[in-house]
């Protein structure tokens, strides 16, 4: 099984500064690796797919990138309403595994 | 404009079956290409992957909780069911049916809390 390893696990934030969230898997997964938004009370929305394509409706200020098996969510100029909890899903192998969570606080 | 809506009981005890229904629209689950998947959040907790169909019939399971899950479709009405057997309080949780597009899931339903309690 694939172990996909969030950190950090929470980040107070004040508005309009940067987020990067890391996710690493613990083996190779080429670009097998989506990003999601969870807001309170809400299901998920994906926000990346494949490592660091863009989805149609997502704020260009979230942005994904790859280097080997490290995978990092980045938020430019975060706003109030990205307050949300950020995972990070593989589906290069079954079987399918999401990360532990990186709660955004905004400050 | 794809939809998934689950649907079932809020409560369950201990040792019961669980039967959740996924009601979809938007799309057909007639082909490889396209699948339906089941991820749960216990209360407070990270996602966790349980089952996935294709439009094809391929079924794949969590390996955790493969003796428990079975997954079905009923392509003419548009759902597909899970059913988790000998439930125990720590599952309990909210439960999602989500769109599976290529390898990954991009639309989800609202999910539904079950609680597993006596």
């Amino acid at each position: 099984e694939i172990v996909l390893t969030q950190s950090p696990d929470f980040q107070s934030v004040t508005p309009k500064e940067q987020v990067t969230i890391t996710c690493r898997a613990s083996q190779s997964i080429g670009s097998t690796l989506h990003w999601y938004q969870q807001k309170p009370d809400q299901s998920p929305k994906l926000l990346i797919k494949y490592g660091s394509q863009s989805i149609s409706g997502v704020p260009s200020r979230f942005s994904g990138s790859v280097s080997g098996t490290d995978f990092t969510l980045t938020i430019n100029g975060l706003e109030p309403e990205d307050a949300a909890t950020y995972y990070c899903h593989q589906s290069s192998s079954l079987p399918l595994t999401f990360g532990g969570g990186t709660k955004v606080e905004i400050k | 404009q794809i939809t998934l809506k689950e649907s079932g009981p809020s409560l369950v005890k201990p040792t019961q079956t669980l039967t959740l229904t996924c009601t979809f629209s938007g799309f057909s689950l007639t082909t490889a290409a396209v699948g339906v998947g089941w991820i749960r959040q216990p209360p407070g907790k990270a996602l966790e992957w349980l089952a996935l169909i294709y439009g094809d019939d391929d079924k794949r399971y969590s390996p955790s909780l493969r003796t428990r899950l079975t997954v079905t479709k009923d392509t003419s009405n548009n759902q597909v069911v899970l059913t988790m057997t000998n439930m125990d309080p720590v599952d309990t949780a909210t439960y999602y049916c989500a769109h599976r597009r290529e390898r990954y899931f991009d639309y989800w339903g609202l999910g539904t809390l079950v609680t597993v309690s006596s």
